[in-house]
């Protein structure tokens, strides 16, 4: 089955415990991206990724990184989390490129990773 | 900075209505404009794509439109059905493959 898989679904940690949140895909999708959902914000882009290697930072990248080592795999990495990084996360991925288009096609989400950042 | 906007935020309506979402964004320069369904506690599922040269795609009871001049697209719900509650979202992407998202309707069909 065509997906995307997030690891963890559910995380609750202390302020400054480095955490990684795991986003791995099976439709050999070139682009990837990181959001974070937050009530009255919508969904807002944190990095995302055009290929292996190459990685541009979205709208909130404060206090998060990413790598992209294989084309599968796009990790999201927090430091040392801070309270106002609770949220719900979101991995997604699509193909680039098209006859009609060079940017990202239709995006396929994860299920969402829940962090709650005491 | 590219600004999207939903209205309205809620939406209810009787099970048979047709219904009409609407989006608004700021800057025409876009690749494409997206439209996802989200359940609660859900992931978002992929509805409809519109490219920046199309004009409308369909899809079973669904059907956006896109009018990249002024900044707006509707998504068309025909023959409303209570599976079709969700929160409505749409994205644009634009130059540098950055994506926004409006902050969604909440659509309830009610039987």
């Amino acid at each position: 089955e065509a997906q995307v898989t997030q690891n963890p679904r559910y995380l609750i940690t202390v302020t400054g415990k480095k955490l990684t949140v795991t986003c791995s895909q099976n439709m050999n999708h070139e682009y990837m991206s990181w959001y974070r959902q937050d009530p009255g914000l919508g969904l807002r882009q944190i990095y995302y990724s055009m290929n292996v290697e190459v990685t541009d930072k979205g709208d909130v990248p404060e206090g998060y990184k990413v790598s992209r080592k294989e084309k599968r795999n796009f990790p999201l990495i927090l430091e040392s989390p801070s309270p106002n990084q609770t949220s719900l996360y979101f991995c997604a991925s699509s193909t680039i490129g098209g006859t009609s288009s060079s940017g990202a096609n239709v995006l396929t989400f994860g299920a969402g990773s829940r962090l709650t950042v005491l | 900075k590219q600004e999207v906007t939903q209205i309205p935020a809620a939406l209810s309506v009787p099970e048979g209505e047709n219904l009409v979402l609407n989006c608004s964004f700021t800057d025409s320069a876009i690749y494409n404009l997206q439209w996802f369904r989200q359940d609660p506690g859900k992931g978002l599922t992929s509805l409809l794509l519109i490219q920046s040269s199309q004009r409308e795609q369909t899809s079973g009871r669904l059907n956006a439109s896109l009018d990249k001049s002024s900044g707006r697209s509707t998504l068309y719900i025909a023959a409303s059905q209570p599976g079709d509650s969700a929160t409505y979202l749409c994205a644009v992407s634009g130059g540098g493959n950055q994506f926004y998202f409006g902050t969604g309707t909440s659509l309830t069909v009610i039987p």
